[in-house]
């Protein structure tokens, strides 16, 4: 199936340190959204992205929704070690009472104290 | 915790046995979607149901089916099953099926054929 393209794969950060993460589409999307998956756990979502050029910021989170709707990334400042887990980009197209999520692979993040 | 319940969290059969796994939405959301989360391809949409009916497919294999119920639960069949169908299978849910309602997502049921 259409998957997005998500990158870093993964990440090795000491704490304190900012990270940025993207994602990029062949298509547009209504929608971009950030996930955080913790072990053991369904995604939890951490920022939704509405607007082309939307610019949202969620505490140390900051997502911006890229203008030709193809794209989007996540910056994380002052990391902490509770950020540690995969965090998974999708875009969201919605159609007549439909919705459906592409998810891109997801970024590993580490960060070491 | 997001609300939505998933049971079983692990599930341990054969090749070719069927399963059955559970999906209750939170309280209020019409909108169910299971998805299927395996190390190869990610997290794949499969499909996703509104008030009892089908609204979306995705990647959704002939073998597998749902259904949503009057009380708005959902269950996903998975039948014929083989060795790759190990995976995690998680529902979400949400208010509506478009406009800028969010899907929550269960803990998963983890399942393993062996």
């Amino acid at each position: 199936g259409q998957q997005l393209n998500q990158s870093p794969q993964s990440m090795f950060i000491q704490e304190g340190e900012d990270v940025s993460m993207n994602c990029t589409s062949s298509s547009i999307f209504n929608t971009w959204l950030w996930y955080k998956q913790d072990p053991g756990e369904g995604p939890v979502l951490l920022i939704a992205l509405y607007k082309a050029g939307e610019l949202t910021s969620n505490g140390r989170l900051t997502a911006q929704f890229g203008i030709t709707r193809k794209d989007s990334f996540l910056n994380i400042s002052a990391s902490i070690p509770s950020d540690v887990g995969i965090y998974f980009c999708a875009g969201r197209r919605t159609q007549g009472g439909s919705e459906k999520l592409v998810f891109g692979k997801g970024t590993k993040l580490t960060v070491n104290p | 915790d997001s609300g939505v319940t998933q049971t079983p969290k692990h599930l341990i059969t054969a090749t070719g046995q069927r399963v059955t796994l559970r999906c209750s939405p939170r309280s209020g959301d019409l909108s169910v979607y299971w998805y299927q989360q395996s190390l190869d391809q990610g997290l794949q949409f499969l499909i996703q149901y509104y008030n009892g009916e089908e609204r979306a497919k995705g990647n959704i294999l002939e073998r597998f089916s749902a259904q949503q119920f009057p009380d708005l639960h959902s269950e996903l069949n998975l039948s014929s099953l083989e060795l790759g169908d190990s995976a995690l299978y998680f529902c979400a849910s949400s208010v509506a099926g478009q406009g800028t309602n969010i899907q929550y997502f269960g803990a998963g049921t983890r399942l393993s054929v062996l």
